[in-house]
């Protein structure tokens, strides 16, 4: 099946900092989204982005499908920014839509 | 905005208990979806529900599971048994269509089996 590679596994950073997490995939996919999962557990959709560019205030991610990755981008961090991040796919080959996670970078953002 | 319900927020459990885990996914939403995070792990699919019938399961989903949508809004995932190792967070997910389009999660079930 399908792997879901996401980089760094961990990330330490100070408060106002930027990052860039990697989300990269073995095989095509029809859809793609970025979530955040807070200290309560509850997952946070915070893209659809099957492919191209989208931006949602200190947020951005891109997908090029055709190079199998994508992007997630955090400028200005804040302490709640804090969490997993999880990218997750849909298989190309797949039409029941189930998504397939991967292990997730775990953020920690210091004042 | 519409959003998916699940409840309870936090089950406690005897091994051996059945469980039912119960979720209200979006109201015009058609696929639904239970997943399983074991703590500290990634999240999991177990199992996708379209036109009243199981259209994918996974190889943890297992005959203790069942799910079922009993009437026009709830949607539930039933542990015949439980064992210590089905401990986890349990989140119901839902989208519209067919095709590529956004799945939406539900804030989860934390499942604790003693």
């Amino acid at each position: 099946g399908i792997q879901v590679e996401q980089s760094p596994p961990d990330l330490i950073l100070q408060e106002g900092a930027n990052s860039t997490l990697r989300c990269n995939f073995s095989d095509s996919v029809n859809n793609l989204q970025w979530f955040h999962q807070n200290p309560w557990g509850q997952l946070i959709n915070l893209f659809y982005i099957p492919s191209g560019t989208k931006q949602n205030g200190r947020l951005s991610a891109t997908t090029v499908a055709t190079e199998r990755y994508s992007l997630l981008y955090i400028s200005s961090s804040q302490t709640t920014d804090s969490g997993v991040y999880f990218c997750a796919v849909v298989p190309g080959s797949g039409n029941t839509g189930k998504l397939i996670f991967g292990q997730g970078t775990t953020l920690q953002v210091k004042p | 905005e519409p959003e998916v319900t699940q409840t309870p927020s936090h089950q406690v459990t005897q091994m051996g208990q059945e469980v039912i885990l119960r979720c209200v996914p979006i109201s015009n939403h058609l696929y639904f979806y239970w997943y399983r995070q074991i703590l500290g792990q990634k999240v999991e699919f177990l199992v996708s529900f379209y036109n009243n019938e199981i259209s994918e399961k996974s190889e943890i989903f297992d005959d203790q599971f069942s799910v079922e949508r009993p009437d026009g809004s709830n949607f539930t995932l039933k542990i015949r048994s439980t064992k210590l190792e089905d401990s986890a967070m349990y989140f119901c997910a839902s989208r519209r269509l067919r095709g590529a389009n956004e799945q939406f999660f539900g804030p989860g079930t934390r499942l604790t089996v003693l």
